[in-house]
């Protein structure tokens, strides 16, 4: 069975300040997704990694996944209020139609 | 264009109602998932669709759990006599490929249905 595990699952950060969530998984897949919840709402793609090496950058957050390590991370630079989210990876099993098993989440609170 | 579209958003249940959630994919798309995320939880698989065909079924959590999408477009998740575990909000997700081995194909989700079984 699939298992992912994302640590940590509560952050509470200052604004300006740098953090990594990471996300490790037990299988062999090299396709895996950031995503980001924010309450009430449905998931919001973040960036998608397709291969070993790859490294995804959209403004304060970048991406990047390591396959063979099995260990994917969300870098966080200068961190800003509007970051405040939960933030999901998900890992394609590759099998059926390309299903996905999350982790926990990570609960991001950036404070002033 | 139109994303994926469900309804109700909101279902108030008591304990035994049967209940039917419904998914709108966007059009032409092949696959189609459900996904139902507990409270403070990850989305959990439930079950997919590769047009019409009902292809993994694996993470229904029981038999009271029932999945169709007879045209291969339009998907009804069924909970028969709700328990109130069944308490949660379902995703669902269509994505324009087959996906799996066959390659990438991204996932675009709903806004999913919140139930609460009272």
């Amino acid at each position: 069975e699939l298992k992912v595990e994302q640590n940590p699952l509560f952050l509470s950060m200052q604004e300006g300040k740098n953090y990594t969530i990471y996300c490790n998984y037990s299988t062999t897949s090299d396709r895996l997704y950031w995503y980001r919840q924010d309450p009430g709402k449905s998931l919001e793609s973040l960036f998608v990694l397709l291969s070993n090496g790859a490294v995804k950058q959209e403004g304060r957050l970048m991406a990047s996944l390591d396959t063979k390590a099995r260990l994917s991370t969300l870098h966080i630079t200068a961190a800003v209020h509007d970051l405040s989210a939960t933030y999901f990876c998900a890992v394609d099993e590759e099998t059926s139609g390309s299903r996905l098993t999350f982790g926990e989440g990570t609960q991001l609170t950036v404070n002033p | 264009g139109a994303g994926v579209s469900q309804s109700p958003r909101y279902k108030v249940a008591k304990r035994g109602q049967d209940v039917a959630l419904r998914c709108d994919p966007i059009s032409g798309h092949v696959s189609l998932f459900w996904y139902q995320q507990a409270l403070g939880q990850g989305p959990e698989f439930l079950t997919y669709f590769q047009n019409e065909a009902q292809l993994d079924k694996s993470g229904l959590p029981s038999d009271r759990f029932f999945a169709e999408r007879p045209e291969g477009s339009v998907s009804t998740l069924k909970i028969q006599r709700t328990q109130q575990e069944d308490s949660a909000v379902y995703l669902c997700a269509s994505s324009r490929l087959a996906g799996g081995f066959l390659g990438y194909s991204e996932q675009f989700f709903g806004p999913g249905t919140r139930l609460t079984v009272l």
